[in-house]
């Protein structure tokens, strides 16, 4: 149980064009889904979290307006990387809680990642 | 990193060796999580440790906490090529109204046959 999935795993894009990256709770409803970015050879930098309906909020030196979040149901979030720079490629990783914000915080799963290219 | 600082940065062993890797972090905490990444991958959890806990086992892994010292380590016990993979510290902070998960900067394992 408690999987997440990312879709696509890879991308290709060319830069200034947009790609949207699709994450997914497959077996549990997340009321909270966060996304992070990490740089080859890198830790996980958390860019935002979402709670399912609201806007998401965004981490300090995140451009909100180049990075769309959508959590428009309690099973799926989406990332737009807007205008998509070769600075944007990177590895992009969804997570998923399930439950209030006050669940115990390791019920939170994370997707494969998604790496992204901007040529 | 947001949270801390792991180290070493990379750490490349025989197999049968043990693997000590060491986190810092910077606020108090409930509990500090450990995870393990391979190559490209997504995110395994391994083992969580609560603030009142000086030490736990899972199975080869052994993690201490020290809150006096913001600090703690994951040991690999007897360790085979399949451990190689990276390995993060993550702890709770609360903003924004919401619990997020921070990671540590991670320690890049090799283990050789």
């Amino acid at each position: 149980g408690a999987v997440v999935s990312q879709h696509p795993s890879r991308v290709i894009c060319k830069s200034g064009t947009s790609v949207k990256i699709e994450c997914r709770s497959l077996d549990f409803q997340a009321t909270t889904m966060f996304w992070y970015r990490q740089f080859p050879k890198k830790s996980l930098m958390l860019m935002a979290t979402s709670n399912e309906g609201s806007k998401a909020t965004y981490e300090q030196g995140v451009e909100k307006d180049k990075f769309l979040i959508n959590h428009a149901s309690l099973t799926l979030s989406t990332l737009t990387v807007t205008s998509a720079h070769p600075e944007d490629s990177s590895f992009y990783i969804c997570s998923a809680r399930a439950g209030t914000s006050g669940s115990l915080p390791y019920e939170q799963y994370f997707g494969p990642g998604t790496r992204l290219t901007v040529t | 990193s947001q949270q801390g600082e792991e180290d070493p940065q990379a750490l490349s062993i025989q197999e049968g060796e043990n693997a000590t890797m060491n986190c810092s972090y910077k606020t108090s905490i409930n509990n500090l999580q450990w995870y393990r990444q391979n190559s490209g991958r997504g995110l395994v959890h391994l083992i969580l440790i609560r603030s009142n806990e000086r030490e736990k086992h899972s199975g080869r892994l052994r993690v201490t906490l020290d809150t006096s010292k913001k600090s703690s380590s994951l040991l690999i016990t007897a360790s085979r090529a399949a451990d190689t993979a990276s390995y993060f510290c993550a702890t709770v902070l609360f903003s924004g109204g919401y619990n997020k998960l921070i990671f540590g900067a991670g320690t890049r394992l090799a283990v050789h046959p």
